[in-house]
């Protein structure tokens, strides 16, 4: 069964500070794919990105960058300099390759608070 | 940017009653799903569908759940008899491809009170 913990349930800095968002997966498949969802506070979900579980390079996009190390089972997200628009909640989610309708199973969420 | 639309952004309904949520995913997306996110928990997978059938389901969708695409645009979610369980804010996605798990792209939900 598939599983994805994000034990920082909070995590609250102050603006300019850089942050990385904890992701840890449990699958049985040799092939899945991982994802991270950005939910502000205006509730929509938005894809940031995903990862297929062959492709350990780690990805950086503007101040965002990804570390997957399949050693650890870890997805990690960090941000860099960190603005106000950055809060939100974010979740990692991760989909089987094995399984017929691409369920994406979801962890708990970092709510992410940037203070000015 | 295409996007996943879903209506009403609020739906207030009495318990017992039946309620369709609706949607209109991204136009060449093969892949539909539902979610739904109870208030400030973990977003929950509910069904996902392909090719005019049901793909996968979650045990949350019992038999008082069904989808439907009733026409080439819109897809629906309706709860036959809700509860008050079922309040929750519930998220349509689509996606573009049959493999390699495409992302899913979300609508902005539609926030379901049952009273």
């Amino acid at each position: 069964a598939q599983k994805v913990t994000q034990a920082q349930t909070e995590i609250s800095v102050v603006e300019k500070e850089d942050v990385t968002l904890d992701c840890v997966y449990e699958t049985r498949d040799t092939t899945y794919y991982l994802f991270w969802y950005k939910q502000p506070p205006s509730g929509e979900l938005v894809f940031l990105i995903r990862r297929n579980s062959f492709d350990e390079q780690n990805e950086i996009s503007g101040r965002y960058s990804w570390n997957f190390q399949k050693s650890t089972s870890s997805f990690n997200f960090t941000i860099t300099a960190s603005q106000v628009v950055d809060s939100a909640v974010y979740f990692c989610a991760l989909s089987e390759d094995n399984n017929a309708g691409n369920m994406l199973t979801f962890g708990g969420g970092t709510r992410l608070m940037v203070k000015p | 940017e295409p996007e996943v639309t879903q209506t009403p952004s609020h739906q207030v309904t009495q318990m017992g009653q039946e309620v369709i949520l609706r949607c209109v995913p991204i136009s060449n997306h093969l892949y539909f799903y539902w979610y739904r996110q109870i208030l400030g928990q973990k977003v929950e997978f509910l069904v996902s569908f392909y090719n005019n059938e049901i793909s996968e389901k979650s045990e949350i969708f019992d038999d008082q759940f069904s989808v439907e695409r009733p026409d080439g645009s819109n897809f629906t979610l309706k709860i036959r008899s809700t509860k008050l369980e079922d309040s929750a804010m519930y998220f349509c996605a689509s996606s573009e491809d049959l493999g390699n798990n495409q992302p899913q792209h979300f609508g902005d939900g539609t926030r379901l009170s049952i009273l």
